[in-house]
């Protein structure tokens, strides 16, 4: 497996609170993004990154924001978590945009209670 | 927006048996990927496909990419219990400024032994 470490791995807080989910990559690979994945939409992208601090919203974005400040770490902020938002988060690198294989972490499960 | 229908969501089969998932792109694609998650893991990268009738093989796989490129399939012969997991494919538009990559809402294959 690639060097992708999602933390935490599971989490449940309650509605309103911030939220912050932290992707850690050892690969130095450029492109980074989250994806939100529930039952019967596949994969959604939420925001991704084209270098540091280099990011652009993904088709689910409302309600995240995300910062890259070294080339290894991508976070994902929940700034007040709502119930819609319980899913599992999948955080992925890859080294070109799109055109290549992309390297799933083990994600993470957020219940938003 | 673009989207991309892959049918059929679950898929029962008897082990031995062949299986076979569909997606289909409302919009003509420059590329098509495939990838496989295990139930509670990961998505695992498969395969690319880019050319027009491009057809590739992996063992007891085999991938299909459209004459239009615009659907694709992938087929499973004699499946066995380690094929169980969720299948998605993941197009990435070919048109328009914003490049980017929906996934299919994923085919549940189960193997009964």
């Amino acid at each position: 497996d690639a060097g992708i470490t999602q933390s935490p791995r599971h989490k449940v807080t309650e509605t309103g609170t911030p939220v912050t989910l932290r992707c850690h990559q050892t690969e130095n690979h450029r492109y980074m993004y989250w994806y939100r994945q529930d039952p019967g939409h596949g994969l959604r992208l939420i925001h991704y990154s084209y270098g540091v601090k280099d990011t652009d919203k993904g088709e689910v974005s409302d309600g995240y924001s995300v910062s890259r400040s070294k080339t290894e770490d991508f976070l994902l902020t929940l700034e007040s978590a709502t119930s819609s938002q319980t899913s599992v988060y999948f955080c992925a690198i890859s080294e070109l945009y799109l055109n290549t294989e992309a390297f799933f972490g083990q994600g993470t499960r957020l219940t938003v209670v | 927006g673009q989207q991309v229908m892959q049918i059929p969501q679950y898929q029962h089969v008897q082990e031995g048996e062949d299986f076979t998932t569909y997606c289909n792109s409302s919009t003509t694609l420059s590329n098509i990927q495939w990838y496989k998650q295990r139930p509670g893991g990961h998505p695992v990268f498969l395969i690319q496909l880019v050319k027009s009738g491009e057809v590739k093989k992996q063992k007891r796989l085999t991938f299909q990419f459209g004459e239009a490129k615009k659907n694709s399939s992938l087929h499973i012969t004699a499946t066995q219990t380690t094929d169980v997991g969720t299948y998605f494919c993941a197009g990435e538009a070919s048109s328009g400024s914003a490049r980017q990559l929906t996934f299919g809402s994923g085919t549940q294959l189960t193997v009964l032994p």
